[in-house]
């Protein structure tokens, strides 16, 4: 079975710097999708950013991106010039892209991210 | 517009009342899938459909019963209630295919079992 682990349950950050939020998972598969979501006080579950395990250039969508680390198995999320309306919430999740586990997804604890002005 | 509509978004029981949360989604997706979320422990699947009439176990499925009719529809049953599964749910759906997957999330749905 897959996992998904994220060590930080918390993370502060100032307005306008960087923080990056970290994710590791273990599977056995070759062929997978990575995710994150935000979630904020609202509990909407929001995508963030996406990555196929096949491709080796990091997702990027505007001031997030991703720096995926396939053999170390790692999927960190990196938010630049960090705005108050990105604290919330942020789930990384793993989805298997085919097999007897197509369909399953998994999600991490979560990370609660907080942004100071 | 398109969207995850669940129903209610907040329900209030007692132990053993069977109660059923409703999910439809209005594109045409062919993936739904059904979330419990509970503090330290982020969203755990409970059960997926890839599509009518074909719905299989996520990591945790004891205590809860789901059908697929109709594309649009993915009803989430509980018979019997307990405390234990008071938390917030989520529905979900998404085309397939390669370069989708994507999930679009109901706005959720709060449930207390006394």
């Amino acid at each position: 079975a897959q996992t998904v682990t994220q060590s930080q349950p918390e993370m502060s950050v100032q307005e306008a710097e960087t923080v990056t939020l970290s994710c590791t998972y273990d599977t056995s598969e070759s062929d997978y999708y990575l995710f994150w979501y935000k979630q904020p006080p609202s509990r909407q579950m929001i995508l963030v950013i996406r990555q196929e395990a096949y491709k080796q250039q990091n997702a990027t969508e505007n001031r997030f991106s991703v720096n995926f680390q396939k053999a170390a198995k790692s999927f960190s999320l990196k938010i630049s010039d960090s705005q108050l309306g990105d604290a919330a919430m942020y789930f990384c999740a793993y989805r298997s892209a085919g097999g007897t586990s197509y369909g399953k997804l998994t999600f991490g604890q979560g990370t609660i991210l907080t942004v100071h002005p | 517009e398109a969207q995850v509509t669940q129903n209610p978004r907040y329900l209030i029981t007692v132990t053993g009342k069977k109660l059923t949360v409703t999910c439809s989604q209005n594109m045409n997706h062919e993936y739904m899938s059904w979330y419990r979320q509970d503090p330290g422990l982020g969203l755990r699947q409970i059960y997926y459909s890839m599509n009518v009439e074909v719905t299989d176990k996520g990591d945790v499925p004891e205590g809860y019963k789901v059908s697929r009719k109709e594309k649009r529809n993915f009803p989430l049953i509980l018979e019997s209630p307990s405390p234990n599964q008071t938390s917030l749910y989520f529905c979900a759906s998404s085309l397939e295919g390669a370069g989708r997957n994507i999930q679009y999330f109901g706005a959720g749905t709060r449930l207390s079992v006394l």
